[in-house]
């Protein structure tokens, strides 16, 4: 089907501990992102791409890293896992770049213990 | 700076309420666009409007009605007859261009609790 999934929805892991989000799109949209949920701050970008193989940073990168060698897959990183990556992770992706709105995955819920 | 406010945080009502959620934006863009999303229970952000900035028309949908106003930075929205369903967590959002990318700018968002 097409659209935007994420998987896995829900992913438990440990501390220290290396995991990736994975994000796929079948609409072929140049623009991919990355967004965190936390209570209190809504969604903050983490990490967005314009297009295959061109990353850049959003307001909170530190702790995570993101590739993209193929236009339908986004997956973000946390290389070493900690207890303040406890979140839901949305990825997002828009064919436009005049900001006329994305599509969103239904999310990652991550617990770091 | 870019941001959105939504400076109510829970609003609880009686079913068939009519209740007003709040936002309040800031940007010194010209060109830009507003968003409110549904979050339910189930987690996943449901689009509902989007705005351009050079759209000040309000408009309406069902129960669901946005008052846009430049002049006060607010994108205001109503919900007339509220339902249960309606329970969930409401997010406005700002899309301005920021490093060539157009981004979204969210506010925390305001967590709606119909009551029956």
């Amino acid at each position: 089907d097409a659209g935007i999934t994420q998987s896995p929805r829900y992913k438990i892991t440990e501390t220290g501990r290396q995991v990736t989000l994975m994000c796929h799109q079948t609409w072929s949209h140049s623009y991919m992102f990355w967004y965190r949920q936390d209570l209190g701050h809504g969604l903050r970008l983490i990490y967005y791409s314009a297009a295959a193989d061109i990353t850049d940073k959003g307001e909170v990168p530190d702790g995570y890293v993101v590739s993209r060698s193929k236009t339908e897959n986004f997956p973000l990183t946390l290389e070493s896992a900690t207890r303040s990556q406890t979140s839901v992770y949305f990825c997002a992706s828009s064919h436009t770049f005049t900001g006329e709105g994305y599509t969103f995955g239904s999310g990652t819920r991550l617990t770091v213990v | 700076a870019q941001k959105v406010t939504q400076a109510q945080t829970e609003i609880s009502v009686v079913e068939k309420e009519d209740v007003t959620l709040d936002c309040v934006y800031e940007t010194r863009d010209t060109t830009y666009y507003l968003f409110w999303y549904k979050q339910p229970p189930s987690g996943e952000l449901v689009f509902l409007i989007r705005r351009n900035s050079f759209d000040e028309q309000n408009e309406i949908s069902g129960r669901y009605s946005w008052n846009f106003q430049k002049s006060t930075s607010s994108f205001n929205f109503t919900i007339t007859a509220s339902q249960v369903v309606d329970s969930a967590v409401y997010f406005c959002a700002l899309s301005v261009d920021i490093s060539g990318t157009y981004k979204y700018i969210f506010g925390t968002g305001t967590r709606l609790k119909v009551l029956a």
